[in-house]
C-alpha cells in the first residue's frame, strides 16, 4: 500500500498570513490531485498535476509538484477565512486506485 | 450544487435494521466508487464499479453488500452493522478507468449506527 504523508496535520492561522502545505511519498506519482473538504459536505477538486516541476495557480492557491514526482505542495497567499477545510493530496501510482493522504485540516481565524 | 447526488443525508439506525444508501449521477461517467470516511480522517475506499461491474472491494465486511442497476446509480445496502460503522459514507464517480481522472464526491450519507 503506497501511502501519502500530509504536514502539518492540523494548521491554524491569522486571516491574511500565508502557508504551505505538504504532501510526500517515497514512490513516484503518475498524477497528483489536491481537494478540499468543507464540514457537511463531500471533496473538491482543486487541481491535478502530471508533469515533474508543474506549478499550476489557482487565485491565491498555487501547487507544485516536485521534479521527481514523489512530492507535492501547496502555497495559499493571504489566507481568508473561506480557505478553512480539510485539504487532502490523492496520488496515482500507475493505473492502481487513487490513494489520499493522511490530511491537513486548516483553520483561518478572522 | 454537487452533480452526484446521494440520500438520505443523515441515516440512524439499529444493528438489527436493513437499509440502503443511494448515490445518482447523470455526467456520463462510467466509473463510481464507495469511501467511508472517519471524522478527521482522510476517505477510506470500499468498492469501485467500473462500467457497472465491480472491480475493486478493499476487503469490506459483507455486511455492506453495493449494488450498481445501471451506469447511473450506485446503491449500498447495509445489514447488521456495528456501531464502529458509524462514518460518514461518500459517492464519487469519475469518467472512466483506469485512467485516475478526478473523482465528483456527493456530500455524503452521514450514518450513525446505535
Amino acid at each position: 500500500t503506497q501511502l501519502l504523508e500530509q504536514s502539518p496535520q492540523f494548521l491554524s492561522i491569522q486571516e491574511g498570513e500565508n502557508l504551505t502545505v505538504y504532501c510526500n511519498s517515497s514512490s513516484v506519482f503518475s498524477s497528483l490531485q489536491w481537494y478540499r473538504q468543507e464540514p457537511g459536505e463531500g471533496p473538491v477538486l482543486l487541481v491535478t498535476v502530471v508533469t515533474g516541476g508543474e506549478v499550476k495557480k489557482l487565485k491565491r492557491l498555487t501547487f507544485q509538484f516536485g521534479d521527481a514526482r514523489k512530492d507535492s505542495s501547496l502555497h495559499i497567499t493571504a489566507a481568508q477565512p473561506g480557505d478553512t477545510g480539510l485539504y487532502l493530496c490523492a496520488g496515482a501510482f500507475g493505473n492502481e486506485k487513487l490513494t489520499f493522504g493522511t490530511g491537513t485540516r486548516l483553520t483561518i481565524i478572522p | 450544487d454537487t452533480e452526484v447526488t446521494q440520500t438520505p443525508k443523515h441515516l440512524v439506525m439499529g444493528m438489527t435494521n436493513k437499509k440502503s444508501l443511494k448515490c445518482e449521477q447523470h455526467m456520463g461517467h462510467r466509473a463510481m466508487y464507495w469511501y467511508k470516511q472517519k471524522a478527521k480522517k482522510p476517505p477510506e475506499l470500499m468498492f469501485v464499479y467500473s462500467y457497472e461491474k465491480l472491480s475493486i472491494n478493499e476487503s469490506v465486511p459483507s455486511r455492506f453488500s453495493p449494488e450498481c442497476p445501471n451506469s447511473s446509480l450506485l446503491n449500498l445496502h447495509l445489514h447488521a452493522l456495528q456501531p464502529e460503522d458509524s462514518a460518514l459514507y461518500l459517492c464519487a464517480s469519475s469518467q472512466q478507468r483506469p485512467d485516475n481522472s478526478p473523482l465528483h464526491f456527493g456530500n455524503g450519507t452521514r450514518l450513525t449506527v446505535t
